[in-house]
């Protein structure tokens, strides 16, 4: 199985700061990553895939980059409801896995 | 509305069974594939089970830590993802979540919609 390994594992900011979130695939998985956000007590929601494709209902304050094995998320200016935790997952081989997730809370 | 809405779970004792439902609604059911995943408390989130869209024959697919003990099974006429949970251990004490595959009939392992999730604990 292809591992997946954020970094940070949390970190904390501030309203209005530029946060960027790290995962690294084991293998290349070429652009299949996607990013889910999921905020406590609730189920995940996706955010991006496709490294870089965003969901309709996401803002142009997320971003999505990388291939192969190193991508990132960054969120541009962090809004009080991005405070979350994040998960990316490699939809390049059987079975899916995900990171182990970043929590991001607020400063 | 497009939505999915578990159901099913409970605290059930070691070895024993569990059968979890999702209904969907709002979406061409048939025409998508559907997963399972779960998350165990305060943990992360791990891929269960698939299964493909009508089109493509309704072919299953499970992890290595549930084979043989999970069945992943839809009924398209009532819209309706299943989870057969036998021979269950306190490992897999978890919220189940159903998730929709973003594409149709083929799987891209992407998960565009979930469910709110059903608590399974598995206890003595």
């Amino acid at each position: 199985d292809i591992q997946m390994t954020q970094s940070p594992s949390s970190v904390s900011a501030s309203v209005g700061d530029r946060v960027t979130i790290t995962c690294r695939a084991s293998q290349g998985i070429s652009s299949w990553l996607a990013w889910y956000q999921q905020k406590p007590g609730k189920a995940p929601k996706l955010l991006i895939y496709a490294a870089s494709s965003l969901q309709s209902w996401v803002p142009s304050r997320f971003s999505g980059s990388g291939s192969g094995t190193d991508f990132t998320l960054t969120i541009s200016s962090l809004q009080p409801e991005d405070f979350a935790t994040y998960y990316c997952q490699q939809a390049n081989s059987f079975p899916p896995t995900f990171g182990q997730g970043t929590k991001l809370e607020i400063k | 509305e497009v939505q999915l809405l578990e159901s099913g779970g409970g605290l059930v004792q070691p070895g024993g069974s569990l059968r979890l439902s999702c209904a969907a609604s709002g979406f061409t059911f048939s025409s998508y594939a559907m997963s399972w995943v779960r998350q165990a408390p305060g943990k992360g989130l791990e891929w269960v089970s698939a299964i493909s869209g009508s089109d493509s024959g309704g072919s299953t697919f499970y992890a290595d830590s549930v084979k043989g003990r999970f069945t992943i099974s839809r009924d398209n006429s009532k819209n309706t993802l299943y989870l057969q949970m036998n021979s269950l251990r306190a490992e897999d004490t978890a919220v189940y979540y159903c998730a929709k595959d973003r594409g149709t009939t083929l799987f891209y392992w992407y998960f565009d919609l979930w469910g709110r999730g059903t608590l399974v604990t598995v206890s003595s």
